[in-house]
């Protein structure tokens, strides 16, 4: 069974204070990797796929990295605006359905 | 470019009653999933919808069902409503043969 652990689930950071949040991931042949941004009441927003082991991709002060077992978004120098929680989820081999991953609650103090 | 709608934006039913949530897909996208996130937790899949048919189920009751349209919008139905139903349910639709998906702004359901 397709299964995402995301930590730590909370996590307080300092305006300027750079982290890393992390996902770890089961499944049988990953076809992608998917980190999504939540701002409390609302939709999931898009940031990044990584398909491969290796591939890295940049955002802004956002960067998601991905091995065969799991996959980092560092956040460089990160601001208040930058609060939010952080999803990770991998597609099914078997379909097109997403397995996500309970998220990261980030706090950036100003 | 419009990207994914739902509506209502909220909604508040009483145990045992039947709900409809909409969804229209983001431009271009022919692909509808219904996710069920309850509070604090990630998204779960409900279902899928392409070419008017459920593709793939994830791990809910029949009370859960769907419909998509011709012009690939879709409904969400819950039959008798529960206590636990009480969540954001969330639209993302996607072009069929691509793995991203893009999400709606959700539907906050509470059962009373």
């Amino acid at each position: 069974e397709d299964q995402v652990t995301q930590s730590p689930e909370a996590l307080r950071l300092q305006e300027g204070e750079s982290s890393s949040l992390n996902c770890s991931y089961t499944v049988s042949g990953l076809r992608g990797l998917f980190w999504y941004r939540q701002d409390p009441g609302k939709g999931p927003e898009f940031l990044f796929t990584l398909y491969s082991a290796g591939e890295e991709k940049e955002k802004e002060r956002l960067k998601a990295t991905l091995t065969k077992k799991e996959s980092f978004l560092h956040i460089t120098a990160p601001k208040p605006e930058d609060s939010a929680t952080y999803l990770c989820a991998i597609v099914s081999p078997s379909g097109s359905r997403l397995t996500f991953g309970e998220g990261t609650q980030l706090t950036v103090n100003p | 470019d419009a990207g994914v709608t739902q509506s209502p934006t909220h909604l508040i039913k009483t145990r045992g009653q039947q709900v409809t949530l909409r969804c229209s897909p983001k431009s271009g996208h022919d692909t509808v999933s219904w996710y069920q996130q309850a509070l604090g937790q990630g998204p779960q899949f409900i279902f899928q919808y392409y070419e008017e048919e459920e593709r793939q189920r994830g791990n809910f009751p029949d009370r859960f069902s769907g419909h998509q349209f011709p012009n690939y919008s879709s409904e969400l139905n819950v039959n008798a409503l529960l206590l636990g139903d009480s969540a954001l349910y969330l639209c993302a639709s996607s072009f069929r043969g691509e793995y991203e998906q893009y999400f709606g702004p959700g539907t906050r359901l509470t059962v009373t």
